[in-house]
């Protein structure tokens, strides 16, 4: 089994309005990861977690927030969000920092 | 900083094959990827090589590394119109931290 699930698949959200995003895999990787994905452009690092640590922030505004609850999931808290943030959010995880690198589905997320 | 560059488009006809290839510049690159994205999906792994590796072969996908010219080449053999897509190479650094990615390839398979 080499999957990342990720919910929810669509999210609207205001301007004002708090929202989270969910991944999960079971896999057993220990490391895992959010990325943002433009339209036409490659995705993008935004944080990385080892053994339920944030290792990673590449200079993410704090309107985003991410947590590991545990080894199996990763969450990305929402607030105070610009419609400039409208992308794809992809979750991904690997078994550690030297093996392949799986993703999930993603979110598309639309802020207005 | 590390670079990863590729063709924006390539198109071939459904039977023949597809080359799609990537550079990169990061010499200490460990692991270099093939992924593909279809409209609207995630990523798919489509394989992956590691950097002392020349080679390797999984069923219609063949990936080429020439390390001395940190060139990474993708064929895919039979290319049927189900394999249209973006394909981004990635290569992961020494500290195995980051994936860097190339801005895409899309492939366009005519019937």
């Amino acid at each position: 089994d080499t999957e990342v699930t990720q919910t929810p698949k669509h999210l609207v959200m205001g301007m004002t309005n708090k929202k989270s995003l969910k991944c999960e895999q079971h896999m057993g990787h220990r490391a895992m990861y959010w990325y943002k994905q433009k339209a036409k452009k490659p995705p993008e690092l935004m944080f990385v977690y080892s053994y339920e640590k944030l290792s990673i922030n590449e200079s993410v505004p704090s309107r985003f927030s991410p947590e590991c609850p545990n080894s199996s999931l990763l969450n990305l808290h929402l607030h105070a969000l610009q419609p400039e943030d409208s992308a794809l959010y992809l979750c991904a995880s690997s078994q550690d920092f030297g093996g392949a690198m799986y993703f999930g589905p993603g979110t598309r997320l639309l802020v207005l | 900083g590390e670079d990863v560059e590729q063709s924006l488009f390539l198109s071939v006809r459904e039977g023949d094959s597809s080359v799609i290839n990537c550079t990169y510049t990061d010499s200490s690159s460990t692991y270099l990827y093939w992924y593909k994205q279809e409209p609207g999906a995630g990523l798919q792994l489509l394989t992956y090589i590691f950097s002392n590796m020349d080679m390797k072969q999984d069923q219609r996908l063949t990936v080429l590394l020439n390390k001395k010219d940190k060139h990474l080449s993708l064929r895919i053999a039979d290319t049927q119109t189900g394999d249209s897509a973006i394909y981004f190479c990635a290569e992961k650094d020494n500290a195995g931290n980051m994936l860097t990615f190339g801005g895409g390839t899309r492939l366009m398979v005519k019937p």
